[in-house]
């Protein structure tokens, strides 16, 4: 597609629950990545695919969380049993090239609003 | 590691005045990317511009300019003849290349109204 594109817009959970959040990131895009935006804050890092795989989780704040990118192209960012602190905006952003690179810009998605109660 | 910091929570101008948002940050690394991002209403994040630790020289692009100075740490973003179309947030951001350069590090945002 033209651009980055992620479902549901929005998201609400009860406490518990399991979700899973999809990316599509832009057609051909090699680096996929996940960013986590609390209110009022600037993202943060969550995960980072290179092609299927993925080479930094260090952002991830727990277990509960998990991501996957199966064939290289879409995205699955899946929260298990939801806390109220997992309330936010979760961004997906795909660039171009190896992200090692570091000139790279990243494309961002319109984000997916979860909303834990 | 790596910090920037966006003093400014939020400002508010009139139409046609200029504004600049300023930009810290703070690396040990010699080798680094600074971009800013504009995230409107809708939500997504705007890539505006990158600038490599290296490359120094001042840019402009329409209404926009920024400032890059190494001696100071910072990465100011001046919009000339602000309009309404103008009001977003604004985030400062770095990358750098230890540890593969995976991750931007943003700036908690400035919130930027410009009103009629």
């Amino acid at each position: 597609g033209a651009g980055v594109s992620q479902s549901p817009r929005y998201k609400v959970a009860k406490r518990g629950q399991d979700v899973a959040l999809r990316c599509d990131p832009i057609s051909g895009h090699v680096s996929l990545f996940w960013y986590q935006q609390a209110l009022g804050q600037g993202p943060e890092f969550l995960t980072y695919f290179q092609n299927e795989a993925q080479l930094d989780k260090s952002g991830l704040p727990s277990d509960r969380f998990f991501a996957e990118r199966p064939e290289g192209s879409v995205s699955t960012l899946k929260i298990q049993r939801t806390q109220q602190e997992d309330s936010a905006v979760y961004l997906c952003a795909s660039s171009t090239r190896v992200a090692a690179r570091g000139r790279t810009e990243a494309f961002f998605g319109q984000g997916t609003r979860l909303t834990v109660v | 590691a790596q910090k920037v910091t966006q003093a400014q929570t939020e400002i508010s101008v009139v139409e046609k005045e200029d504004v600049t948002l300023d930009c810290v940050y703070e690396t040990r690394d010699t080798t680094y990317y600074l971009f800013w991002y504009k995230q409107p209403p809708s939500g997504e994040l705007v890539f505006l511009i990158r600038r490599n630790s290296f490359d120094e020289q001042n840019e402009i692009s329409g209404r926009y300019s920024w400032n890059f100075q190494k001696s100071t740490s910072s990465f100011n973003f001046t919009i000339t003849a602000s309009q309404v179309v103008d009001s977003a947030v604004y985030f400062c951001a770095l990358r750098t290349v230890t540890g593969g350069g995976n991750k931007l590090t943003f700036g908690t945002g400035t919130q930027l109204k410009v009103e009629l």
